[in-house]
């Protein structure tokens, strides 16, 4: 299977735990991106990278919430002392270079902060 | 930063009928308009997208059409079956910027 794949699709953990997941892309796209979904709800943007290079961080993404690319290969997004709050969807998805289009998702990280 | 809103949050159509979403958005520069298909326990999937040069796309029983001076944006399923039913989102996106502003959704029910 070529496309995106994340892990791990689920975590359970309790309140002021740490947790990691990792995205890999689609090997020729250059572009990584990390959304937030809610039941209910759209997905929401918290950061993208072009190659290595993170370039854009939603408000979203609070100073417990790091993300990495550092080979613009893999990427992960890390939550320090998770939060009930924290508990959604987190979609990774990579695109080409060149003018916005496709996004193509992986099928996510469910998070659940008990 | 982008705003989009999309109606109706959930449609419940007969097998064989039409269904037809609508977004509105908020940034007249905006220019990039997918649409996105997300089944239970999936991420969202490109079903089409439009661009601001053009008025309307189809593609089979799909279409989408754009009208940029009210800033909405609309999707059409004609013939709806019953592997059509699913959370049918909408996005757009500015010139110039790489990532897309989602709306909240739209949950298609077709009844066999």
């Amino acid at each position: 299977d070529t496309g995106v794949s994340q892990d791990p699709r689920h975590k359970i953990t309790k309140r002021g735990q740490n947790v990691t997941f990792r995205c890999d892309p689609i090997s020729e796209h250059n572009r990584l991106y990390w959304y937030r979904q809610t039941l209910g709800q759209g997905p929401e943007f918290l950061t993208y990278f072009q190659n290595e290079a993170q370039l854009e961080k939603s408000r979203l993404l609070s100073d417990r919430f790091s993300a990495e690319r550092p080979k613009g290969s893999f990427s992960t997004l890390e939550i320090q002392r998770t939060e009930q709050g924290d508990s959604a969807m987190y979609l990774c998805a990579s695109s080409p270079a060149g003018a916005i289009g496709e996004l193509f998702f992986g099928e996510g990280s469910r998070l659940t902060v008990l | 930063g982008e705003n989009v809103e999309q109606h109706p949050s959930t449609l419940s159509v007969q097998e064989g009928d039409s269904a037809v979403i609508k977004c509105t958005y908020s940034d007249s520069a905006s220019n990039y308009f997918p649409w996105y298909k997300q089944e239970l326990g999936k991420g969202p999937q490109l079903i089409i997208d439009i661009r601001s040069n053009v008025g309307e796309k189809k593609d089979q029983r799909i279409a989408v059409t754009l009208n940029k001076t009210a800033k909405h944006f609309s999707l059409h399923i004609t013939e709806t079956q019953p592997e059509d039913s699913a959370v049918y989102f909408c996005a757009a996106s500015t010139p110039n910027d790489y990532k897309l502003s989602f709306g909240a959704g739209t949950t298609v029910t077709v009844r066999a």
